[in-house]
């Protein structure tokens, strides 16, 4: 079946730190990619995403690419803020639009 | 435009009792989703509409969870009887269509305690 792996949390790192956070993948076929973003008190949002191999997805300076030979689609930031602490979620997209989501990596960024 | 509604934000009830969450969708959008959250856990995707039909509920305890879309606007999500393992934040979302390459948008959730 279809699963998604993200390294457990917290991570706490100081503001302009370098940010990685890592995810892989199983799945049938050729899934898309997304990572959503979960701030306090507020809903899931997309952050950035990625339909193919080798493509890469960005928005706010974040970054992933989509690694099919690793099955992998890590997170990357190279300076984070502290309004980037929020908790990060790993998704891929299968069959029928459904979403399955990894466990979540809360992300604490200290000033 | 308007977001993905979600009525109440928090719940509290005791176990066994009943309960109901709303959702409004983003106008227009012919998909909707429920997903339970559990603390510490991604989201898990109960059931799907297309319009007032359901697409796919095989993650929904049947047992004990409902849903309806009557209209093909809003939703209700219904749990009775409720059991300590059902406390999560339930989210609700909204596409356009069910197929193409068009996103999800979550509502901000439920919180639902069940003591």
């Amino acid at each position: 079946g279809n699963s998604v792996t993200q390294m457990e949390g917290p991570v706490t790192l100081s503001e302009e730190a370098f940010l990685t956070i890592n995810c892989t993948y199983t799945a049938t076929g050729y899934p898309s990619l997304f990572w959503y973003v979960q701030y306090p008190g507020e809903g899931l949002q997309l952050l950035l995403k990625a339909t193919k191999a080798d493509d890469k997805g960005s928005n706010k300076g974040f970054e992933a690419t989509y690694r099919k030979e690793t099955t992998s689609f890590h997170l990357e930031k190279g300076s984070v803020q502290v309004s980037d602490s929020a908790v990060y979620f790993c998704a891929l997209r299968h069959a029928g639009n459904m979403l399955t989501f990894g466990g979540g990596t809360r992300l604490m960024v200290k000033p | 435009e308007a977001g993905v509604a979600q009525s109440p934000r928090y719940k509290i009830i005791e176990k066994r009792q009943s309960v109901a969450f709303w959702c409004n969708p983003i106008s227009g959008h012919a998909t909707l989703y429920w997903y339970q959250q559990i603390l510490g856990q991604g989201p898990k995707l109960l059931i799907q509409f297309q319009n007032n039909g359901v697409v796919d509920d095989s993650q929904l305890p049947k047992d004990r969870f409902s849903a309806e879309r009557l209209k093909g606007v809003d939703s209700t999500l219904k749990i009775q009887p409720a059991k300590l393992e059902d406390s999560a934040v339930y989210l609700c979302a909204s596409r356009p269509v069910r197929q193409g390459p068009y996103e999800q948008y979550f509502g901000p959730g439920t919180r639902l305690t069940v003591t």
